[in-house]
């Protein structure tokens, strides 16, 4: 089955205890992104990845790192988290259109895990 | 950065009624999708539109798209509890989303 899978689904943690959130896709999809979803602030992009060891920093970086070794795999990495990204986040993938380059097709989400930083 | 913007932000109706939501984006785009996110789960995509088209249609919904005012809307027919969830629209994998459409169907 073809699908974006998350882990884990839920994390309580404390302040500065370094965490990894996993995300890993089937669809030998090119693009990948991090959105984290906070109330009255809808979805925003975290890093996003173009293809392998290729990465760029979305609208919401600070305090977040993401690495691209494998096509399949792009984990979310907070070195030292704090209460402000207690939030829940979402991985998702798409495939990459190559022209024109600023074309997009639909993204495939995984299902959400929800970060409790205290 | 954040492209689209949906209106209103929670629609409640009755079951067997029409809902109809809106969304503004600013820049040009190449097509505009519209996502469905049941509480606290991943976004599902539900339908996209590209800029050459005018409306397209899936079953109960129907989408509009006006390139001129920058605006899209997504229409659900006869709608159903089970439609009860928050719309988003995007334009673009590198764009964000809004804050969404919250629509209650009231059985």
């Amino acid at each position: 089955e073809a699908q974006v899978t998350q882990n884990p689904r839920y994390l309580i943690t404390v302040t500065g205890k370094k965490l990894t959130v996993t995300c890993s896709q089937n669809m030998n999809h090119e693009y990948m992104s991090w959105y984290r979803q906070d109330p009255g602030l809808g979805l925003r992009q975290i890093y996003y990845s173009m293809n392998v060891e290729v990465t760029d920093k979305g609208d919401v970086p600070e305090g977040y790192k993401v690495s691209r070794k494998e096509k399949r795999n792009f984990p979310l990495i907070l070195e030292s988290p704090s209460p402000n990204q207690t939030s829940l986040y979402f991985c998702a993938s798409s495939p990459l259109q190559v022209s024109p380059a600023s074309s997009n097709s639909p993204l495939h989400f995984g299902n959400g895990t929800r970060l409790t930083v205290t | 950065s954040q492209q689209g913007e949906e209106d209103p932000q929670a629609l409640s109706i009755q079951e067997g009624e029409n809902a109809t939501m809106n969304c503004s984006y600013k820049t040009s785009i190449n097509n505009l999708q519209w996502y469905r996110q049941n509480s606290g789960r991943g976004l599902v995509h539900l339908i996209l539109i590209r800029s050459n088209e005018r409306e397209k249609h899936s079953g109960r919904l129907r989408v509009t798209l006006d390139t001129s005012k920058k605006s899209s809307s997504l229409l659900i027919t006869a709608s159903r509890a089970a439609d009860t969830a928050s719309y988003f629209c995007a334009t673009g994998p590198r764009e964000g989303f809004g804050q969404g459409t919250e629509l209650s169907v009231k059985p």
